[in-house]
């Protein structure tokens, strides 16, 4: 149980189009869902905080109009990102927070982004 | 947020158990200690957590100083896939639950 999906598991793109990446809880509800990236050799940086049915938390320095969240439903977030630029190719990783009262994170097997 | 300090790397022989440690003296009466682990190119994966009492699961053991300031994460057995980046995390459910990563400790496994 507790299983998170991302899709797609990778994507390649030209400087300026936008990407969508999707997170998806499997087998649970996940009120709240988190976005990260990764960048090579470096740890894991929080973006944004999504909630179910209202308006993303963006941590400081994350630009919410370059990174568009959607969480629309108890089991599916979604990250766009628009106008992409290389210095955007990165890791970005999901977790699904399990809503049942314990609070868990489960993490998504992650996108990597290149922008060409 | 709450700081945890880890060594950056240890090493392990294989079947041999594995302690790492972790430094949190922030650490606030509401904050639960977390471990998660990350293979390379993978997402994290929960290990195991912890308020005040030691923990055990199937993957490993937690041990919580009394003054709770530290912590240790214990395999038994550490086995060649068990090499990964181990990450101590404080959530602070008063704080959104949200993860903070800091830098982790990259175990290797000598087999």
């Amino acid at each position: 149980g507790a299983v998170v999906s991302q899709h797609p598991s990778w994507v390649i793109c030209k400087s300026g189009t936008s990407v969508k990446i999707e997170c998806r809880s499997l087998d649970f509800q996940a009120t709240t869902m988190f976005w990260y990236r990764q960048f090579p050799k470096q740890s894991l940086m929080l973006m944004a905080t999504s909630n179910e049915g209202s308006k993303a938390t963006y941590e400081q320095g994350v630009e919410k109009d370059k990174f568009l969240i959607n969480h629309a439903s108890l089991t599916l977030s979604t990250l766009t990102v628009t106008s992409a630029h290389p210095e955007d190719s990165s890791f970005y990783i999901c977790s699904a927070e399990f809503s049942g009262g314990s609070y868990e994170q489960y993490f998504g097997p992650g996108t990597r982004l290149t922008v060409t | 947020d709450a700081k945890t300090t880890q060594p950056n790397s240890m090493e392990s022989n294989e079947e041999e158990p594995v302690h790492l440690p972790c430094n949190h003296s922030t650490i606030s009466g509401t904050d639960y200690i977390h471990w998660y682990r990350q293979l390379p190119s993978q997402g994290p994966e929960y290990v195991i957590h912890g308020l005040t009492s030691n923990v055990n699961n199937r993957m490993a053991s937690l041990a919580i100083a009394e003054d709770r300031k530290s912590s240790t994460l214990i395999l038994h057995r550490a086995t060649l896939r068990d090499a990964a980046v181990y990450y101590c995390i404080l959530r602070d459910p008063l704080d959104g639950n949200k993860l903070v990563f800091g830098a982790g400790t990259i175990l290797r496994v000598k087999s």
